[in-house]
């Protein structure tokens, strides 16, 4: 099948905004998704958007949906040390109740 | 509430022996995923179970890997015998019935395959 794609990786200095992009594959996808996945540990929802919906914001996040190019952008505002791990983008298979098809995960630097 | 709960956490076998590897989802969900990261990857599903039946296992080596879920709780993922290319994390994941995050797959911290 088509892949998600996500850029491999995003260096930022700490207080700044990241910026982390995904392209997906099924513009008939309910439900787009950001996982954090930190060294050794398993996946933590960040946030995820309906798809009739373009924008989110939850606190630092700030999720953007453009369907019509389905591109989907993840913005951490004030990026902390902490932030420092893998992004993974992932997009809801249709009819499959909730499966999730990921992307190739974005690695996030963060340095001081 | 308790997290999804996988072991073990680690497993280093040589090829062409076998693995056997257990998940025990949230209390209450009906829906379970297995999926493999193999490094660098994202994680790919290997099959999907709702209550104790199979959703989706298309992408599931048959050849060598069986999934079950016999009482529609606990799910053990085989493999068997095991490929060098089989190394990677096992990741288990459940979602609710229905409700408020029906949509929202919660994983757990993996199992983590060497075979050597």
């Amino acid at each position: 099948g088509e892949d998600v794609e996500q850029s491999l990786f995003l260096s930022v200095r700490e207080g700044d905004s990241s910026v982390i992009n995904c392209t997906y594959t099924d513009s008939s996808s309910t439900y787009l998704y950001w996982y954090k996945q930190e060294p050794g540990a398993g996946l933590q929802l960040l946030t995820y958007i309906f798809s009739n919906m373009d924008m989110k914001q939850d606190q630092r996040l700030t999720v953007l949906l453009n369907k019509k190019d389905k591109h989907l952008s993840l913005r951490i505002a004030d990026t902390q040390t902490g932030d420092s791990a893998i992004y993974f983008c992932a997009e809801s298979i249709p009819n499959s109740g909730y499966a999730l098809n990921f992307g190739k995960g974005t690695s996030l630097l963060v340095t001081p | 509430e308790a997290g999804v709960a996988q072991s073990p956490r680690y497993k280093i076998i040589e090829k062409r022996q076998s693995v056997a590897f257990w998940c025990n989802p949230i209390s209450g969900h009906a829906t379970l995923y297995w999926y493999q990261q193999i490094l660098g990857q994202g994680p790919k599903l290997l099959i999907q179970f709702q209550n104790n039946g199979v959703v989706d296992d298309s992408q599931l080596p048959k050849d060598r890997f069986s999934a079950e879920r016999l009482k529609g709780v606990d799910s053990t993922l085989k493999i068997q015998p095991a490929k060098l290319e089989d190394s990677a994390v096992y990741l288990c994941a459940s979602i609710p019935r229905g409700g408020a995050g029906a949509n929202v797959l919660t994983f757990g911290a993996g199992s983590r395959l060497t075979v050597l």
